[in-house]
């Protein structure tokens, strides 16, 4: 009952540094999302893809790429890492977006920037 | 701007206790959804509601579409649900999420 499943976990880079955060599911799902969640505020959506082959910016996007690798595979790349980029990430999958289908999401990733 | 509000952002409660936490949205939504993060973070789907009313267990999560305005209840309160819930809106582009209730039930 893998889900959705997120690597590293935790991660610390030093600023520059380039680095892949890498998300897969084994749902079927054909949207999937990149969130950022900061102390005090709400998740906020860095990425999305709606479905394999198709990538949208979401409302913070700035300094990261991302990858729709597959139907099953999501990435999500920082070029060159910044304090500014320390945070939780989180991947998620839905069914459908658009479609008031519940998302799910991985467990995080824990990023600090120094 | 904040396109989810959601109240109060703390609480704590006696176990056995009645919770309600209120969500206030100011845009179109194709439905809206309750999320529960535990400490250690990970996040769970609750409900996902588009009108009216669920109920799963001891939770129940209400909406007025009308009133732009959601509440999800806790009945019977105990310690286990404490957690941060999160109140998130799909508006059909893309979701908007609330800053979250950290909710600590005290036995």
């Amino acid at each position: 009952n893998a889900g959705v499943t997120q690597t590293p976990k935790f991660q610390v880079l030093k600023t520059g540094q380039s680095m892949t955060l890498q998300c897969a599911q084994d749902m079927n799902h054909n949207s999937m999302y990149w969130y950022r969640q900061d102390p005090g505020m709400g998740l906020r959506l860095i990425y999305y893809s709606a479905s394999e082959g198709t990538t949208d910016k979401g409302e913070v996007p700035n300094g990261y790429n991302v990858s729709r690798l597959n139907k099953r595979e999501f990435s999500l790349r920082l070029e060159s890492a910044a304090p500014s980029q320390t945070s939780v990430y989180f991947c998620a999958s839905s069914g459908r977006q658009g479609k008031g289908q519940p998302q799910h999401f991985g467990d995080g990733t824990r990023l600090s920037i120094l | 701007k904040n396109e989810v509000e959601q109240s109060p952002q703390n609480l704590t409660a006696q176990e056995g206790e009645f919770i309600t936490i209120n969500c206030s949205y100011s845009v179109g939504i194709s439905a809206l959804h309750w999320l529960q993060q535990h400490p250690g973070g990970g996040i769970v789907s609750l409900f996902m509601l588009s009108s009216g009313k669920k109920k799963h267990g001891r939770l129940i999560a209400t909406i007025n579409i009308q009133e732009k305005h959601s509440s999800l209840h806790i009945t019977a309160s105990h310690p286990r649900d404490s957690a941060v819930y999160i109140c998130a809106v799909d508006t059909g582009n893309q979701f908007y999420f609330g800053t979250g209730t950290s909710l600590t039930v005290i036995p």
